[in-house]
């Protein structure tokens, strides 16, 4: 199964500081079909999963544009460019290039 | 608006079944593959099944395969997960997804919570 890797684990941050977020593959996700199936969810304490973010870099209707996603390959990257609030909680990359489906461990987006 | 509502969750012994159901309403369902996606107490996310727009075909991980069975009704709208031979590692909460295929999960429900445990 591919192993999807996030970094870091746990992400402090002050409101209005930009951070970014890790996703790294331990293969590639780029499908025979030329489409890299990478996509990104943010899951609100007490809440239910919700996609920011998809195939690498579209933003899922709704979101902030705030959120940003890029990358290819093996290694993809999460950043928001000035954390609100509403945005903490935990990150998790998740592909679709390979059966099975497969999410990565997840990263804590906190206060400072 | 999209909503998803799952029931049927619950506590079981181990080795015994359970099944879930999640009614859809806001989109039109046999358009959509439909999922299932679990999660551990404070843990993280893992698929568990998912189903062609017409039901025709399903997808299992190995961690479930020949344990659990996904299917639909579109007429009522609803999904299923048949759970059989449940295990201590099948306690978790369970979310009906709409899928838009291949991981991408658009729409969840409330989610469910299945405990196995004697």
């Amino acid at each position: 199964d591919v192993v999807l890797t996030q970094t870091p684990p746990t992400l402090s941050a002050t409101i209005g500081q930009s951070v970014s977020i890790s996703c790294r593959s331990s293969q590639s996700l780029l499908h025979s079909n030329g489409n890299t199936y990478l996509h990104w969810l943010l899951q609100r304490p007490g809440q239910s999963p919700q996609l920011l973010i998809y195939l690498v870099s579209r933003l899922e209707s709704g979101v902030p544009n705030r959120f940003s996603g890029s990358g290819s390959g093996t290694d993809f990257t999460l950043k928001i460019s000035g954390v609100e609030a509403e945005d903490l909680g935990v990150y998790y990359c998740v592909q679709g290039t390979h059966a099975p489906y497969t999410f990565g461990a997840g990263t804590k987006l906190e206060l400072k | 608006e999209v909503q998803l509502v799952e029931t049927g969750g619950g506590l079981v012994q181990p080795g015994r079944s359970l099944k879930l159901s999640c009614v859809a309403s806001g989109f039109t369902f046999n358009n959509y593959w439909m999922s299932w996606t679990r999660q551990a107490p404070g843990k993280g996310l893992e698929w568990v099944a998912s189903i062609t727009n017409s039901g025709g075909s399903t997808y299992y991980p190995d961690s479930v395969k020949g344990r659990f069975t996904i299917s639909r009704d579109n007429a009522q709208n609803t999904l299923y997960l048949q759970m059989n031979s449940l295990r201590s590692e099948d306690t978790a909460t369970y979310y009906c997804t709409r899928d838009r295929r291949r991981g991408v999960f658009d729409y969840w429900g409330q989610g469910v919570m299945v405990t196995v445990s004697s």
